[in-house]
């Protein structure tokens, strides 16, 4: 049962464009919803995480955007880069008897070209 | 400050041998978590280790042991391998200072361990 669904599976965007990855959960005991970036070859790397306090966390080109209600949150790439071309994957995690496990969508493969 | 790390890079089995990959944890972190990615697939959670005992177990069966040592270093043990183990298995590492709860949590490179 994946707890946390991501989508689209892989993505094409122009460089300078804008890449958005969506995610949907129905855990509504999770509290915090990070994105990770994974190149090949290397383990995940946090980017940016949000709490559901608040509806938008912005850091540089990234930013989440979080709709409580939907149970949706979404990652923004402004002005994407071919450097940018990695694996991204959401994820949540909740208080509970294990401290910060973290549930994975199953990635989006963005490529972004010149 | 130094990230996490985890040996060996890669490695060979055959189905049925036992096999172990260790991780030490980022400076200052106190709790390890092991994570199993399978090619094209997310990270799924094994087990997570504070104070030295398992604080939690995901989906996966009791060949799937593990360690923690003072120094908040980690050992994860397969035995009985199977084919279906082929996969980066990673290691997390967070600081969980008192009673709170840290969600952030740093990854190492993984192991890629096939069995064959």
């Amino acid at each position: 049962q994946q707890q946390v669904k991501q989508s689209p599976q892989s993505l094409i965007v122009q460089k300078g464009g804008i890449s958005i990855i969506n995610c949907a959960y129905e855990n509504t005991a999770f509290d915090y919803f990070p994105w990770y970036q994974q190149f090949p070859g290397k383990g995940p790397a946090l980017l940016i995480a949000i709490r559901p306090d608040v509806s938008e966390k912005k850091e540089g080109r990234f930013t989440i955007s979080f709709n409580k209600s939907a149970k949706q949150f979404s990652l923004h790439i402004m002005d994407s880069q071919p450097g940018d071309s990695a694996t991204y994957f959401c994820a949540a995690s909740f208080r509970g008897s294990t401290l910060g496990r973290l549930y994975f969508g199953r990635g989006t493969q963005l490529t972004v070209w010149p | 400050e130094t990230g996490v790390t985890q040996s060996p890079t890669h490695l060979i089995k055959t189905r049925g041998q036992q096999v172990t990959l260790r991780c030490s944890s980022q400076s200052g972190h106190n709790t390890v978590s092991w994570y199993q990615q399978a090619l094209g697939q997310g990270p799924q959670f094994i087990f997570q280790y504070y104070r030295e005992e398992e604080n939690g177990r995901g989906n996966f069966p009791p060949r799937f042991s593990g360690l923690q040592f003072p120094n908040y270093s980690s050992e994860l043990n397969v035995n009985a391998l199977e084919l279906d183990d082929s996969a980066l298995y990673l290691c997390a590492s967070s600081l969980t200072p008192g009673q709170r709860v840290s969600y952030e949590q740093y990854f190492g490179p993984g192991t890629r361990l096939t069995v064959t």
